[in-house]
């Protein structure tokens, strides 16, 4: 295992369109976090699990998001009817405990036209 | 509201000087941790260092030190003898929280 996979990489989609992203954290972590980080800005937390467990959602997570982690495994964030405000990269971590550090994937750069 | 604040959006250095980014932040707890990330131009954000907000002495790694004044809720990182591979955007956290970053750069 070599760190947190992100799928896909890039993602372009047009207005309105659903899209889902998938995460794999590090095996042996149980707390998986997604972020949303537009240009020039700090990562903004969205949500984030124990196990399967989603424990913790933003006010920034509108009725549009929804994350699942089944079986306290990969996890998966769905935008459905997307907007341009979109638009972002988002960010999954995963770490052993809430106060240890988190381990960045990649991301997914979603840009909606 | 916990709140990370990085007063500095640019900061630039010289090769082999020494730089320092500052981070303020706001919490009411007394028993926390506190990071610092790098996330180098188009690349994934790794942790840069940490710190226990129980531990009196200021964390260490290498080049990069922290500069932890709990009482004033300041927490600075400190970059010595830069190298061009230090360039990038740096985040401060407190927990789940993140400040919104100081961009290096290190003038050769």
């Amino acid at each position: 295992d070599t760190g947190v996979s992100q799928d896909p990489r890039h993602k372009i989609t047009k207005r309105g369109q659903n899209v889902t992203f998938r995460c794999d954290p590090i095996s042996e972590h149980n707390r998986l976090y997604w972020y949303r980080q537009t240009l020039g800005q700090g990562p903004e937390f969205l949500t984030y699990f124990q196990n399967e467990a989603q424990l913790e959602k933003s006010r920034l997570l509108s009725d549009r998001f929804s994350a699942e982690r089944p079986k306290g495994s990969f996890s998966t964030l769905e935008i459905q009817r997307t907007e341009q405000g979109d638009s972002a990269m988002y960010l999954c971590a995963s770490s052993p405990r809430r106060a240890i550090e988190a381990f960045f994937g990649q991301g997914t750069r979603l840009t909606v036209v | 509201a916990q709140t990370v604040t990085q007063s500095q959006p640019e900061m630039s250095v010289q090769e082999a000087e020494t730089v320092t980014l500052s981070c303020t932040y706001d919490t009411s707890e007394s028993d926390y941790y506190l990071f610092w990330y790098k996330q180098p131009p188009s690349r994934q954000m790794i942790l840069v260092i940490r710190q226990e907000a129980y531990k009196q002495q200021n964390a260490t790694e290498n080049r990069f030190s922290v500069n932890f004044q709990k009482a004033a809720k300041s927490f600075s990182l400190k970059i010595s003898d830069s190298q061009l591979g230090d360039a990038a955007m740096y985040f401060c956290a407190y927990k789940l929280v993140f400040g919104k970053g100081t961009k290096l750069t290190v003038n050769p």
